[in-house]
């Protein structure tokens, strides 16, 4: 079967940095996706990681383990626009398989 | 501007009374998929299309049917609408489905079913 688990809400403070994890479990895997949707919007790629490491893209970074079926988004510098829910999913094949979300709340 | 759009934004309908929501897209994506999205259980794939006449489903494609006959073009139908379907549908596409491609949400259309 396919599973994906992440925390369901994180806060912290602007200016700190918050890493969310994301474990999955799949028969198949073609690469992991870290989704950002705002309250009420619809959701925005951040990310995608095939290979294992991490991948940098200005305050965001997204890491990824194969052998352990475990990725990470780390949001740096936060600012009070990244209050906002963070997806993970994966892709077998041609289906992509979202986890629940995890929620971000930044406070002052 | 590059783009996915569904119609309605907001529905309410009653049990048994046939809807569809449609879904465009004008960024020539071979990829194109639904999902529904329900508080702590995120997003789930109903359908997906990898190409004009190829539907396949997703993890919950009871009570819904596609099609794909255009490109630009797919459509959710909701033969007979049930309460348990009362929820926040959101169609995608990419330029295809593998290596990174990211995909492109429409702005979602919320259903409820009374």
């Amino acid at each position: 079967g396919q599973n994906i688990d992440q925390p369901t809400e994180m806060t912290a403070t602007e200016g700190a940095i918050v890493q969310i994890n994301c474990t999955y479990q799949t028969s198949g895997f073609n690469g992991l996706f870290w989704y950002q949707q705002h309250a009420g919007e619809a959701p925005t790629f951040l990310s995608y990681n095939v290979l294992d490491g991490l991948e940098e893209k200005g305050r965001f970074s997204s890491f990824l383990s194969r052998s352990k079926g475990y990725s990470y988004l780390l949001l740096k510098e936060l600012q009070m626009k990244d209050s906002a829910s963070y997806l993970c999913a994966f892709l077998n094949d041609y289906k992509l398989s979202f986890g629940a979300g995890t929620t971000v709340t930044v406070r002052a | 501007e590059a783009q996915v759009t569904q119609n309605p934004r907001y529905l309410i309908t009653v049990t048994g009374k046939k809807l569809t929501v449609t879904c465009s897209q004008n960024m020539n994506h071979e990829y194109m998929s639904w999902y529904r999205q329900d508080p702590g259980l995120g997003l789930r794939q109903i359908y997906y299309s990898m190409n004009v006449e190829v539907t396949d489903k997703g993890d919950v494609p009871e009570g819904y049917k596609v099609s794909r006959k255009e490109k630009r073009n797919f459509p959710l139908i909701l033969e007979s609408p049930s309460p348990n379907q009362t929820s926040l549908y959101f169609c995608a596409s990419s330029l295809s489905q593998g290596a990174g491609t990211e995909a492109f949400f429409g702005q979602g259309t919320r259903l409820t079913v009374v």
